[in-house]
């Protein structure tokens, strides 16, 4: 149980352009995700808290016009990259907060956008 | 404020023999604590948690860690390594009052046939 997909799994993009990424929690309600960035061989880092049905809130530093996020049911949260420049090349993770388990986040497996 | 330092950016080690990754903690309230793997290209898998239960945490693949609150410490260990446990550890701490999880800066292990 306590699986968290993402989508798509890589994604390459113009710059300018706009990327939607998704992520799932498939077997539970997931009452908050959320949104990490990693860059080559570095840690994680998170970017914004999303609670379904609320505003996210986004950490120090995070653009929060360009990273928008959207958590419209308990099962679906989205990052849009809005206007990608090759900077925002990273690898993207979701994670999901099931209830009962208040302190462990599922990982979904990640999504790497290359901006060219 | 929480924070977790690994104290090994990267540790090698030969086929057969233990592991130790080291990770100390600070933290004003009682944290959970976790330990997380990393292949290339994939997400996180989930090693093994403290949540204030038993010290001594045994998790998947042979790897356990030991809480110890007078040295701040979870150090992540394993008797003997395998070739398939070459990647990236992370160290991660979380306090309930929040649920945000702070990462350590990670440790690459490699393992030597």
């Amino acid at each position: 149980g306590a699986v968290v997909s993402q989508h798509p799994s890589w994604v390459i993009c113009k710059s300018g352009t706009s990327v939607k990424i998704e992520c799932r929690s498939l077997d539970f309600q997931a009452t908050t995700m959320f949104w990490y960035r990693q860059f080559p061989k570095q840690s994680l880092m998170l970017m914004a808290t999303s609670n379904e049905g609320s505003k996210a809130t986004y950490e120090q530093g995070v653009e929060k016009d360009k990273f928008l996020i959207n958590h419209a049911s308990l099962t679906l949260s989205t990052l849009t990259v809005t206007s990608a420049h090759p900077e925002d090349s990273s690898f993207y993770i979701c994670s999901a907060r099931d209830g009962p388990s208040y302190n462990e986040q599922f990982f979904g497996p990640g999504t790497r956008l290359t901006v060219l | 404020a929480q924070s977790v330092t690994q104290l090994d950016s990267h540790v090698s080690v030969s086929e057969g023999t233990p592991v130790l990754l080291r990770c100390n903690y600070s933290s004003s309230y009682s944290p959970s604590l976790f330990w997380y793997v990393q292949h290339p290209n994939k997400g996180l898998q989930l090693l093994l948690k403290y949540t204030s239960a038993a010290t001594l945490v045994k998790g998947i693949n042979g790897f356990e860690a030991e809480f110890k609150k007078s040295e701040t410490s979870f150090h992540l260990t394993k008797p003997s390594a395998h070739m398939s446990d070459a990647a990236e550890y992370f160290c991660v701490v979380s306090l309930q009052a929040d649920y945000k999880l702070s990462f350590g800066a990670g440790t690459t292990v490699t393992v030597r046939a």
